[in-house]
């Protein structure tokens, strides 16, 4: 158990609509991490939050958007899902941007129909 | 980051060591070099990183050439939860903020019993 939290654990949806992702990281870790695993394209990251900011975008679709909240939990949304967001989304968080271990959740199976 | 180049897949038996050769030989001299393993669809798990003395925690050894251009990471005694997918990942430390991790495609380790 690598102590972040992620909520839900699957989700199924339609097309054309828009999910919240939730993610709790570790106690104290203050940069969070998403990414996105889908068969076609592996392990990709996405977005980080350092401590309510964006810090990095990574490939990231214009239709996906994340905050960090002040108590530190950080939410994945995605908008108008088409059949290819189906995936795991994952998050991930560590103590200090530029700690050296990332410390990842159970993920979140999306499934869009 | 540096781009790595691991075997697809390789295989060991229980009880003997397993490993794993990754080769980065763009690699600069600020990067260090990450492993991390994904069990079947968990969310990836950190397992050690180095710059160029080799390294040694309670899951694995790191080995680093002397020319930084390759590394194995060892898994002294293999067992049959270690059949996972096993990433190596360069990337230098930024000190003032990090990137998410660029994910390649790694070396599925199958234990056999």
């Amino acid at each position: 158990d690598s102590g972040v939290t992620q909520t839900p654990k699957h989700l199924i949806t339609a097309t054309g609509q828009r999910v919240t992702l939730r993610c709790s990281p570790r106690s104290g870790d203050l940069s969070v991490y998403w990414y996105q695993q889908s068969l076609d394209q592996g392990l990709q990251f996405l977005i980080q939050y350092y401590n309510g900011e964006e810090r990095a975008k990574g490939n990231i679709l214009e239709r996906f958007s994340a905050q960090q909240f002040p108590d530190l939990h950080s939410e994945l949304n995605l908008s108008s899902l088409e059949l290819g967001d189906s995936a795991l989304y994952f998050c991930a968080s560590s103590p200090h941007p530029s700690e050296y271990e990332q410390y990842f959740g159970p993920g979140t199976r999306l499934t869009v129909t | 980051d540096a781009k790595t180049t691991q075997p697809t897949s390789m295989d060991c038996a229980e009880g003997r060591a397993a490993n794993l050769p990754c080769n980065h030989s763009t690699i600069s001299g600020n990067e260090y070099v990450y492993w991390y393993r994904q069990i079947h669809s968990q969310g990836p798990q950190y397992i050690i990183h180095g710059l160029k003395n080799n390294e040694t925690n309670e899951m694995a050894s790191l080995i680093i050439t002397e020319d930084r251009k390759s590394s194995t990471l060892i898994l002294p005694h293999a067992t049959l939860r270690d059949t996972a997918v096993y990433y190596c990942i360069v990337r230098a430390y930024s000190g003032g903020g990090a990137d998410g991790l660029t994910f390649g495609k790694g070396t599925h380790l199958i234990i056999q019993p």
